[in-house]
């Protein structure tokens, strides 16, 4: 299996514009979680679904992040607009089917995204 | 609230033993994951434990005391390719996926 895949590897962008960063799972893989990380704040869960539905988006920041998950093979987690701040790396990762929340996830290699 | 606490940074030589502690303090528990994480990557799956006890899994071993709220990582053999960050971390009563903010180990030769 290829592993977890997201693009852009890179990002640079401007301050407003808008920002969309891709994944799709491991095929067969049900649950989907959404991840930033930074030096200061460490690892944090943004958003996860399961079966492509949205479970918990406690940890979205505020309003100007969003995430879908149309099939069980893609999902974009959008910033719109985006700011300084928000620069970080933003990791998708998977788990496998009936694992729930206590099993083993499956990272990208993330996206590093830079606004000036 | 809940804390998890490891050390921000250790240092060993090639060849040497390490251990990496990590306390945690949730509200329940549901397993404790290591993982690592080479500079620039992505974080890699090294280990659950949901019952006390040592888990050995070739150089890298991770005990886990529930009622004490601590486990460690414990690498042998120390390998350059060790170098990395090691994060702990822990799943409470509500299934959340609690991080701790990573130890970065540095190997010398």
């Amino acid at each position: 299996d290829a592993g977890v895949i997201q693009s852009p590897r890179h990002e640079v962008t401007e301050m407003g514009q808008e920002v969309t960063l891709r994944c799709k799972p491991i095929s067969g893989h049900d649950y989907l979680f959404w991840y930033r990380q930074t030096m200061m704040r460490g690892l944090e869960l943004l958003i996860y679904f399961n079966n492509n539905v949205p479970i918990d988006d406690s940890g979205m920041p505020e309003d100007r992040f969003s995430a879908k998950m149309p099939n069980a093979s893609f999902s974009t987690l959008k910033i719109q607009p985006s700011e300084p701040r928000d620069s970080a790396v933003y990791f998708c990762a998977s788990s496998l089917p009936g694992q729930d929340l206590t099993g083993e996830l499956f990272f990208g290699e993330g996206s590093r995204l830079t606004v000036l | 609230g809940q804390n998890i606490d490891q050390p921000t940074e250790m240092t060993a030589t090639e060849g040497a033993i390490v251990q990496i502690n990590c306390t945690y303090q949730t509200s329940g528990f549901n397993g404790l994951f290591w993982y690592q994480q080479h500079a620039g990557e992505a974080p890699t799956f090294l280990s659950y434990n949901v019952l006390d006890g040592l888990e050995e899994k070739g150089r890298f071993s991770s005990f886990l005391s529930r009622s004490k709220g601590y486990s460690y990582l414990l690498l042998k053999e120390l390998q350059m390719k060790d170098s990395a960050s090691y994060l702990c971390a822990v799943t409470d009563s509500n299934y959340q996926l609690i991080w701790g903010a990573g130890t970065k180990l540095i190997i010398k030769p």
